[in-house]
């Protein structure tokens, strides 16, 4: 059963434009919330988070919102570029951050075009 | 600071037969966790160790099972390899209950049984 749902598996978008990757999940107990992006051949790298006392969390190009009440979060890069091209995942866990069990989405591959 | 580092990066296995995976967490993380990344899907938690005991199990067999070492180093053992076990494996570290601080993963290690 998928808890963290990522629909519209592949992006494309022009440079200089903006991204948005959204994330549904189903587990009411799920209260911090991540992003990672892996490129091939590496693993997954942190990119940005959010506790579920808050509504949005922003840092440089990238911010992340959370609507608790539609169980929906989503990621906004902008403006993007062409590093930015790669697999975007939505994770969460219950318990807070010291908690290592993460329930990620399929992914969503991001094409930026230069 | 050293990163997460994984051994080794390819392995190709027959079915039936028994796999070793290997992990060196980040220096100054106590806690590793383990993935699995099948072809088009997001990683699925493993397990978790922390203090060389389990401390925490995803929904699989106990033919999958694992080890971590006083220098927090860890082990994935898989038994009677299936064909579904081909994935990406992924190893993470962390420190338990670390506050804001997130898993970081290592490149993984693609295992295919044939």
């Amino acid at each position: 059963d998928q808890q963290v749902k990522q629909n519209s598996p592949s992006l494309s978008v022009q440079e200089g434009r903006i991204s948005i990757l959204n994330c549904d999940y189903t587990n009411s107990m799920f209260d911090y919330f991540l992003w990672y992006k892996k490129y091939p051949a590496e693993g997954p790298t942190f990119l940005i988070s959010i506790s579920s006392i808050k509504d949005k969390n922003e840092d440089g190009r990238f911010t992340v919102f959370l609507n608790k009440s539609a169980k929906h979060l989503s990621l906004h890069i902008v403006p993007s570029q062409p590093g930015d091209s790669a697999v975007y995942f939505c994770a969460a866990s219950a318990f807070g951050v010291g908690n290592n069990r993460l329930a990620f989405g399929k992914g969503n591959q991001v094409v930026v075009i230069p | 600071e050293t990163g997460v580092t994984q051994s080794p990066t390819h392995l190709i296995k027959t079915r039936g037969q028994q796999v070793t995976l290997r992990c060196s967490s980040q220096s100054g993380h106590n806690t590793v966790s383990w993935y699995q990344q099948a072809l088009g899907q997001g990683p699925q938690f493993i397990f978790q160790y922390y203090r060389e005991e389990e401390n925490g199990r995803g929904n699989f067999p106990p033919r999958f099972s694992g080890l971590q070492f006083p220098n927090y180093s860890s082990e994935l053992n898989v038994n009677a390899l299936e064909l579904d076990d081909s994935a990406l494996y992924l190893c993470a570290s962390s420190v338990k209950d670390g506050g804001s601080a997130p898993l970081h993963f290592g490149n993984g290690t693609r295992l295919t049984v044939t």
